[in-house]
């Protein structure tokens, strides 16, 4: 099956500095990435949705000059999280489309901690 | 308004014994169902996938029902294992690459 690789699993900085995660899809071209964020025991929650060489649509209520996303090429994304802050510190996760309806894979996730 | 609601939302079973999660939606207009196992700390890893036409689908332990009519899905794990454990998520997409995503069913197996 399609592979989604995210990178790094894990993340510890300091407050007020900016992380970068990746999320690569591995075996097929992903013409459309989302981003996740999943506070403990709750649902994933969409932050963005790109599509490669257009600017990314942020859900309702996230800053998108806090978290910068970038899909330059058909295999990856990135998402930036800016001037991090404690209440940053989630598990962030990835997933990839082909195109096909209903289609996602997901990446392994990031767990980020802001201290 | 699209959503997707999960029961029960925390379970606890022996291992061996069986188990079934609910999934209710009132996504529209609907394009396919997802059951998801999540373990703790990692990305969702997808179980099955349900389009409208189809009732049932099964992979390996799991069984996935459909029922489009009445809008609810049912995953059923058979002979629960303590890797089980882990919490299941029903994701029902909508034409146009929205998804929607339940709170998730947590699945505990003890020895």
């Amino acid at each position: 099956g399609a592979v989604v690789s995210q990178h790094p699993s894990r993340v510890i900085c300091k407050s007020g500095t900016s992380v970068k995660i990746e999320c690569r899809s591995l075996d097929f071209q992903a013409t459309t990435m989302f981003w996740y964020r999943q506070f403990p025991k709750q649902s994933l929650m969409l932050m963005a949705t790109s599509n490669e060489g257009s600017k990314a649509t942020y859900e309702q209520g996230v800053e998108k000059d806090k978290f910068l996303i970038n899909h330059a090429s058909l295999t990856l994304s990135t998402l930036t999280v800016t001037s991090a802050h404690p209440e940053d510190s989630s598990f962030y996760i990835c997933s990839a489309s082909q195109g096909a309806p209903g289609e996602a894979f997901f990446g392994q996730g990031t767990r980020l901690t802001v201290v | 308004k699209n959503q997707v609601e999960q029961s029960p939302q925390s379970l606890i079973i022996l291992e061996g014994k069986n188990c079934t999660l609910q999934c209710n939606y009132t996504v529209s207009p609907f394009s396919n169902l997802r059951w998801y196992k999540q373990d703790t700390g990692r990305g969702p890893v997808s179980l099955t996938i349900m389009t409208f036409s189809e009732n049932t689908k099964s992979n390996g332990r799991y069984t996935a029902t459909l029922d489009a009519d009445t809008k609810q899905s049912s995953l059923h794990i058979t002979a629960s294992q303590l890797s089980d454990s882990a919490s299941y998520i029903c994701v029902v997409s909508a034409t146009g690459n929205q998804f929607y995503f339940g709170t998730g069913t947590s699945l505990t197996v003890i020895p």
